[in-house]
This record gives C-alpha cells, sequence and structure tokens, in this order.
C-alpha cells in the first residue's frame, strides 16, 4: 500500500464548476496534510495546508481532512482554465517525513 | 529576487560524469530538502539536513551526496552519473520553528539528462 494514494486522473470539469481532489494516507499518526499545485515544468506551489480535522477555506480553495477516516481533499470552486494543472497531496508521517502522492492532474475547459 | 534558487536549470551530461546542483536560499530557514521527480513516480525525496552539521539520507539516497556548506547553501552531488538520474531535482526549505505546519517551499528546479 502506497503510504499517500490520490484520486486517478486526468480529472476534467468545466469552467465555472467545482473540482474534487481526493486523497488517502497510510500512517495514523500523520500529523500536517498539504496541498500543492503543479503547472508542468514548474516547481510545486503550497496553496493549502491543515491539521486539524473539518474544513478549511480559503479563497475557492477548501481543503477537508478527516484522520478517523485518513482522508483529505481539496476542492476548487468555480474553477478557472488558470486552475489546470497537477495537484499533489503531501503528507508528514509520524517520522516527520513528507511523503507526496503521484498527483492528479486537472483540466478546466473554457 | 526568487527566496530559493538553484543553478543550474538545465543540464545535459553524459554517463560517469560528475555533476554538482547547488541550491540557495533567502528565507532564513534551518531545514533544505533535495527530491527528485520522475513522471508517474511523484516526488522522492534524497537527502535533507536540519542544520549546517546535520545530513541525513531520504528515501533515494544511493548514487548521490550532498553539502551542506552554510544555512543557506545545499549542493547535492552525482559522483558518476548515470541515465536513470535523468530527472526534474528540487530543493525545498522549510523551517518548524517558523510556521506551526512546518510548510516546504520549493525551488525552481533542475531539468537534468544524462546521455
Amino acid at each position: 500500500q502506497k503510504e499517500v494514494e490520490q484520486n486517478s486522473g486526468p480529472l476534467s470539469v468545466p469552467e465555472g464548476a467545482i473540482a474534487s481532489l481526493n486523497c488517502t494516507y497510510s500512517d495514523r499518526g500523520s500529523q500536517s496534510f498539504f496541498w500543492y499545485r503543479q503547472y508542468s515544468g514548474k516547481s510545486p506551489e503550497l496553496i493549502m495546508s491543515i491539521y486539524s480535522n473539518g474544513d478549511k477555506e480559503d479563497g475557492r480553495f477548501t481543503a477537508q481532512l478527516n484522520k478517523a477516516s485518513q482522508y483529505v481533499s481539496l476542492l476548487i470552486r468555480d474553477s478557472q482554465p488558470s486552475d489546470s494543472a497537477t495537484y499533489l497531496c503531501a503528507v508528514y508521517n509520524s517520522g516527520s517525513r513528507l511523503t507526496f502522492g503521484e498527483g492528479t492532474q486537472l483540466t478546466v475547459n473554457p | 529576487d526568487a527566496d530559493v534558487t538553484q543553478t543550474p536549470r538545465n543540464r545535459i551530461t553524459k554517463t560517469g560524469k560528475r555533476i554538482m546542483l547547488e541550491c540557495s536560499q533567502t528565507k532564513g530557514h534551518d531545514r533544505m530538502y533535495w527530491y527528485r521527480q520522475d513522471p508517474g513516480l511523484g516526488l522522492r525525496l534524497i537527502y535533507y539536513s536540519f542544520d549546517v552539521k546535520d545530513i541525513n539520507k531520504g528515501e533515494i539516497s544511493d548514487g548521490y551526496s550532498v553539502s551542506r556548506q552554510a544555512q543557506a547553501k545545499f549542493s547535492l552531488s552525482l559522483e558518476s552519473a548515470i541515465p536513470n538520474q535523468t530527472a526534474l531535482y528540487f530543493c525545498a526549505t522549510s523551517d518548524p520553528g517558523l510556521s506551526t505546519y512546518n510548510e516546504q517551499f520549493f525551488g525552481p528546479g533542475t531539468r537534468l539528462t544524462v546521455l
């Protein structure tokens, strides 16, 4: 079992729709969870951090964490073509190592 | 100016050559990391350093070495490059003293091709 798994892509949504990206992790001792956005050929850019169960909102982005289910998600409301990128889920496990999922490629169609 | 810089940005080299990738940061962070990214494999940790005197192996350190010359500089070396080291390499920094989450921030990357 992979330490961090993301829903397989690619994911395609129309402009203005809600994009939902999902991630599960295997280490129950994990404490901090992150979503990075990566445009093709560019470096990962941190867009959301979450530590506690529940929702955390920042503009059009909402991160959701459920530690009991070992699940973290990212919702992008009013998706824009500029949101088209690969989204990486990352988790600090109990050994304090940041582990990344393989990413989900999102395309927002105008 | 970029907070985390990497040089070179692109490099083509031949099998068996020694190559060094350099990372510098102006964020004042204590912790620095080297990752490689391959299609379908995501980001994998090569080495990390919590301060100048602390160097640790990551999950894929074989064939690589590092040097932490100063708080702001962390270099990655390939002593004898091989084709399967062709990848995108990223440097990252963090500082748990500055943030509850200890977020990592990435440099622009180095695209390395080994022929």
